[in-house]
């Protein structure tokens, strides 16, 4: 089945500073990937996703890059704000004919200090 | 949070003992999905339905069993409660393949 590997665990960066978290996944019939944001107490909050057809995409601030030759995926923020910290999970999933499950990374929590 | 609630929010259980956690639906999406959240693991796939009375095992589904008899409602059990299933856990939807996943808000679960 799939395995999704997230790195790093932790990350600390400088409030303006970028911030880039990385991803690989095992199953090459994976063909969705989302990134998702968890503050304390609450349920995942999707951020932004990427399917296999696509090698970027970008809303303001957030960028997510797919290379489905090596199976890795990343997360990247720029301008980070003190607000970005939370943990963030990529996941990846497969078709509904293959599994159509969404395996999770096992997160990284990302700390900016003003 | 898109249409979901679980409940309960918080539960503690003694070890040996059954428990039933609850998912409702308002968005009348077809796939609903367990997690439990771990620290070091992040979120692991439990079990996941794809439709009334059509459910699969996940990741981690051994000790835990799921009923889906209406698209709203998606039951977790607990059939004998260990210590080992002290977690938080994450009900989330989605109304077809390879779209976003929604979450609720989690149970918290303490098995003593």
């Amino acid at each position: 089945g799939e395995n999704v590997e997230q790195h790093p665990s932790t990350l600390s960066v400088q409030e303006g500073d970028s911030a880039v978290i990385k991803c690989t996944y095992s199953d090459s019939a994976s063909n969705y990937f989302p990134w998702y944001k968890q503050e304390l107490g609450k349920g995942p909050q999707l951020i932004i996703d990427i399917r296999s057809n696509v090698g970027e995409k970008k809303d303001q601030r957030i960028a997510v890059t797919l290379n489905k030759t090596a199976k890795h995926f990343s997360l990247h923020i720029t301008e980070t704000q003190p607000e970005d910290s939370a943990v963030y999970f990529c996941a990846a999933s497969t078709p509904r004919n293959q599994g159509g499950k969404l395996i999770f990374g096992q997160g990284t929590e990302l700390s900016v200090k003003p | 949070d898109a249409g979901i609630t679980q409940s309960p929010r918080h539960k503690v259980t003694e070890t040996g003992t059954p428990v039933t956690l609850r998912c409702h639906q308002t968005e009348n999406h077809r796939y609903m999905y367990w997690y439990r959240q771990d620290p070091g693991h992040g979120l692991r796939l439990i079990h996941y339905s794809y439709g009334v009375k059509d459910t699969d095992k996940g990741e981690v589904s051994d000790g835990y069993s799921v009923s889906r008899s209406k698209t709203e409602d998606f039951l977790l059990t607990l059939e004998s409660a260990t210590s080992s299933q002290t977690s938080v856990y994450f009900c989330a939807i989605r109304d077809r393949d390879n779209s976003p996943l929604h979450f609720g808000n989690g149970t918290r679960l303490t098995v003593t």
